[in-house]
């Protein structure tokens, strides 16, 4: 069964220090999520891609926040300088495309702990 | 905006209890409705989906159904089992616009032999 593909699963990592994350989607599917989810609350939509395109940034923190999908397939994600409030879990998901009703699937995302 | 109300957790129960989730959301037009399981340390799975009014999603004994009058997607299952202790959550997909799904804060589910 194909699955959302991510690494590390774990990254403990110093403030102020730089950390990337990266994810391998579904195979053929064009669009691509980040989302972060710190402990005890739902994701919260970081960064969309339709193909290599970036459709949703609004809630990314661009100051030290990027993401990238070069080729329209995988994509990394990366935190620099990295703060305290960045621990979280990161997840990544994929679907085929811009069609309404069909649901998201999700990577085992990255824990992140920055001390 | 576009936004999931979820009841808040914990939730405990007693192993082949009824349970009741209940869901709620704010959204124009008919979105598609979803509930994702997250087990500890893992990533989230689709549980079931209904992505128009009245429609019933079902899946591993778990159901709910598109309530559009009273914008309402509660998870229900009649007799749960230790193995579905985990955390659900609701979720949205916009009719049009936004692409991406929004989140409840999600449940948290124990269930006790």
């Amino acid at each position: 069964e194909a699955e959302v593909a991510q690494s590390p699963r774990y990254k403990i990592t110093e403030k102020s220090q730089a950390v990337a994350f990266w994810c391998d989607p579904i195979s053929g599917h064009a669009t691509l999520y980040w989302y972060r989810q710190i402990l005890g609350q739902g994701p919260e939509l970081l960064v969309q891609f339709q193909d290599e395109s970036v459709v949703d940034d609004s809630q990314l923190p661009k100051d030290r926040f990027s993401a990238e999908r070069l080729k329209g397939v995988d994509s990394t994600l990366k935190i620099q300088p990295a703060e305290l409030g960045d621990s979280a879990m990161y997840l990544c998901a994929s679907s085929p495309g811009l069609v309404q009703n069909t649901e998201a699937f999700f990577g085992q995302g990255t824990r992140l702990t920055v001390v | 905006g576009d936004s999931v109300t979820q009841m808040e957790g914990p939730v405990t129960l007693s192993e082949e209890a009824f349970l009741t989730i209940n869901c709620t959301y704010t959204a124009t037009g008919y979105p598609s409705l979803f509930w994702y399981v997250q087990y500890p340390g893992e990533g989230l799975q689709l549980l079931l989906k209904a992505t128009k009014a009245d429609d019933k999603g079902s899946n591993k004994g778990f159901e709910a159904t598109y309530r559009k009058e009273t914008t309402s997607f509660h998870l229900e299952k009649g007799s749960v089992q230790v193995s579905d202790s985990a955390v659900y959550f609701c979720a949205l997909r916009p009719a049009t616009g936004a692409n991406n799904l929004f989140f409840g804060t999600g449940t948290r589910l124990t269930v006790i032999p």
